[in-house]
């Protein structure tokens, strides 16, 4: 499972787009990269997920560089209700697990 | 997407005893997973559960102290025994549907468990 890097935390304003980083370096090739969401200790909410194209749901967009080695979840008018710790997962192949890092806190501002 | 239940929601234990915690799924599903979240950390995996042969745990988690059942392909329980303060933390079951490109992780909304 690739081990991944994100900042602990980010501000964004309510209504404008939040980009959240997360730096994958060492995944491979048939490893896919997840974003799960997790709302005060509540169980996580899957977000979106892709392998090497750009993937767009009614939550979010996924953009994955073309050396695969990043990628930036988007949501285009944050609300307060995303306040929440993102986690940037890469994972697959013959194991089926996902190993969580320590995630983003992203902190909508009204 | 599926319907994961799990009890009991909380629990408030004496230190030493031990708790099993159980999880439903509304479909029959191959993978499920038990992860620990203590206070104020990330998720960490304790074991697949395996249906009808033992769980495979991860490294730093061991059988003795967290049993694992897996009856069928919409059940499973696990144990914490022994307990300790150390012990308290967010329990969460999960479960892997959909296939190849379209698998995703669903998680339960947890068992909260505090030892006294």
């Amino acid at each position: 499972d690739a081990k991944t890097t994100q900042p602990p935390s980010m501000d964004c304003a309510e209504g404008r787009a939040a980009n959240l980083p997360c730096n994958h370096s060492t995944i491979s090739g048939n490893e896919y990269v997840y974003w799960y969401r997790q709302i005060h200790s509540q169980g996580p909410q899957y977000i979106i997920h892709g392998l090497k194209n750009n993937e767009t749901n009614e939550m979010a967009s996924l953009i994955i560089t073309e050396d695969r080695k990043s990628s930036t979840l988007i949501l285009p008018h944050a609300t307060l209700r995303d306040t929440a710790v993102y986690y940037c997962i890469g994972s697959g192949g013959a194991t089926n697990k996902l190993i969580f890092g320590t995630g983003t806190l992203l902190a909508v501002q009204p | 997407s599926a319907v994961i239940s799990q009890k009991p929601s909380r629990d408030i234990c004496q230190r030493g005893t031990s708790l099993t915690i159980q999880c439903q799924v509304d479909s029959q599903v191959t993978m499920m997973f038990w992860y620990r979240q203590q206070p104020g950390q990330s998720l960490t995996l304790i074991a697949t559960a395996n249906q009808g042969s033992e769980a495979t745990y991860e490294s730093g988690f061991v059988i003795d102290k967290f049993p694992i059942s897996r009856p069928n392909l919409t059940f499973s329980t696990l144990t914490v025994s022994n307990m300790s303060p150390e012990d308290s933390s967010i329990y969460l079951c999960s479960v892997m549907l959909g296939t190849g490109p379209n698998e995703k992780l669903f998680f339960g909304s947890g068992t909260q468990l505090s030892v006294l």
